[in-house]
């Protein structure tokens, strides 16, 4: 089945404990992406990726780091997380990004609760 | 910077009605717009995509059209049903195609 699987789909933990959010799809797609959905504020693009080692800034990339080594996996890393990370992350891909082939195909999401 | 909004931010409509939800952009210059659907707690589901050359998309009793002049996207249910009840947002990449911006989402109730 093709799909995007994020791990873990909760998470708690405290102030400055890095954590890691993985993300991986199935479908052979070459664009990836991270959300943050934050209510009143909406889905807001964290970092994505055109293909393998290329990533690039969203518009909300302060205190996330991520990593495209695999075609397949795209996990996003905080390295000091902070109560203001708390939020509903989202991983996306697509075939090749605003496109025409750009559907964009999300994960389930990951609810994470900095303390 | 691109911005996108949506009106209404809700919309409540007994089982059967024809309904339109409204998305507007800044900037013309787009390579497509998405719509989703989002249930609560849930992940977004792609519903229709619009490619900047085309007027208007259709699945099933969903229409979704593309006015890039004006800056505007109208998705269209039909005979609507309580399993439509969701947040709808639509989505414009920018002028790269790489950064995605989300319109806040009109959140929708269909009463049986």
């Amino acid at each position: 089945e093709a799909q995007v699987t994020q791990n873990p789909r909760y998470l708690i933990t405290v102030t400055g404990k890095k954590l890691t959010v993985t993300c991986s799809q199935n479908m052979n797609h070459e664009y990836m992406s991270w959300y943050r959905q934050d209510p009143g504020l909406g889905l807001r693009q964290i970092y994505y990726s055109m293909n393998v080692e290329v990533t690039d800034k969203g518009d909300v990339p302060e205190g996330y780091k991520v990593s495209r080594k695999e075609k397949r996996n795209f996990p996003l890393i905080l390295e000091s997380p902070s109560p203001n990370q708390t939020s509903l992350y989202f991983c996306a891909s697509s075939l090749l990004g605003g496109t025409e082939k750009g559907t964009q195909y999300f994960g389930p999401g990951t609810r994470l609760l900095v303390l | 910077k691109q911005e996108v909004t949506q009106i209404p931010a809700a919309l409540s409509v007994p089982e059967g009605e024809n309904l339109v939800l409204n998305c507007s952009f800044t900037d013309s210059a787009i390579y497509n717009l998405q719509w989703f659907r989002q249930d609560p707690g849930k992940g977004l589901t792609s519903l229709l995509l619009i490619q900047s050359s085309q007027r208007e998309q259709t699945s099933g009793r969903l229409n979704a059209s593309l006015d890039k002049s004006s800056g505007r996207s109208t998705l269209y249910i039909a005979a609507s049903q309580p399993g439509d009840s969701a947040t709808y947002l639509c989505a414009v990449p920018d002028n790269y195609g790489q950064n995605f911006v989300f319109g806040p989402g009109t959140r929708l109730s269909v009463l049986p």
